[in-house]
């Protein structure tokens, strides 16, 4: 089964409100997990990362929280703004396969 | 630049081909790793190596695909007889071990199979 699901696959804000997206991991092990976001044309790149030993973290308008009992972690955006358009993709290594796994995706499209 | 380049940034070639691309990784990486992308979706996994070992390959990998890192460096990623499904972006990031950390991704080779 899927290692990693990401959900939405789009999501549409207006500028200033905020943006949620969460992903769902299988691997109980697992204890690193990153959000990369990815503009049209471009690498993707890390925006924030958490361990497995916190369960939030914070870097301005950005914030990621992790549910270990549940196993999610999320990405938080808040006060959003037409240049945070892009693809972001979770990941992680799940250690049962000893790789990493990007999730699908979720398209935000912030509306000025 | 002292980022992760890659060579060439587009591929054309025709079905049954062989084709092979480059990734400088940040110097001081020791891990380096192998992703293919197709448009809309999330980088999928291809391989990745710790210095020259190559320790994890995926299990969707074809026996057509390989990948080298001969002195720990540079590494080169060869698609042997390709086929269409192949067109991709490949692209390639390094890190620092031990442990999880940030991948740098470099900006990608993409590959056109007509």
């Amino acid at each position: 089964g899927e290692n990693v699901e990401q959900h939405p696959s789009t999501l549409s804000v207006q500028e200033g409100d905020s943006a949620v997206i969460k992903c769902t991991y299988s691997d109980s092990a697992s204890n690193y997990f990153p959000w990369y976001k990815q503009e049209l044309g471009k690498r993707p790149q890390l925006i924030i990362d958490i361990r497995s030993n916190v369960g939030e973290k914070k870097d301005q308008r950005i914030a990621v929280t992790l549910n270990k009992t549940a196993k999610h972690f999320s990405l938080h955006i808040t006060e959003t703004q037409p240049e945070d358009s892009a693809v972001y993709f979770c990941a992680g290594p799940f250690l049962d396969i000893n790789d990493m796994r990007f999730g699908a995706g979720t398209r935000l499209t912030v509306k000025p | 630049d002292t980022g992760v380049s890659q060579d060439p940034r587009h591929k054309i070639t025709k079905r049954g081909q062989n084709v092979t691309f480059r990734c400088d990784p940040i110097s001081e990486h020791n891990r380096l790793y192998w992703y293919r992308q197709t448009l809309g979706q999330g980088p999928e996994f291809l391989t990745y190596f710790q210095n020259e070992a190559q320790l994890e390959k995926s299990r969707l990998l074809s026996d057509r695909f390989s990948a080298e890192r001969p002195k720990g460096s540079f590494s080169t990623l060869e698609i042997q007889r390709t086929e269409q499904g192949d067109s991709a972006m490949y692209l390639c990031a390094s890190s620092l071990a031990p442990g999880w950390n940030e991948q740098f991704f470099g900006p990608g080779t993409r590959l056109t199979v007509l």
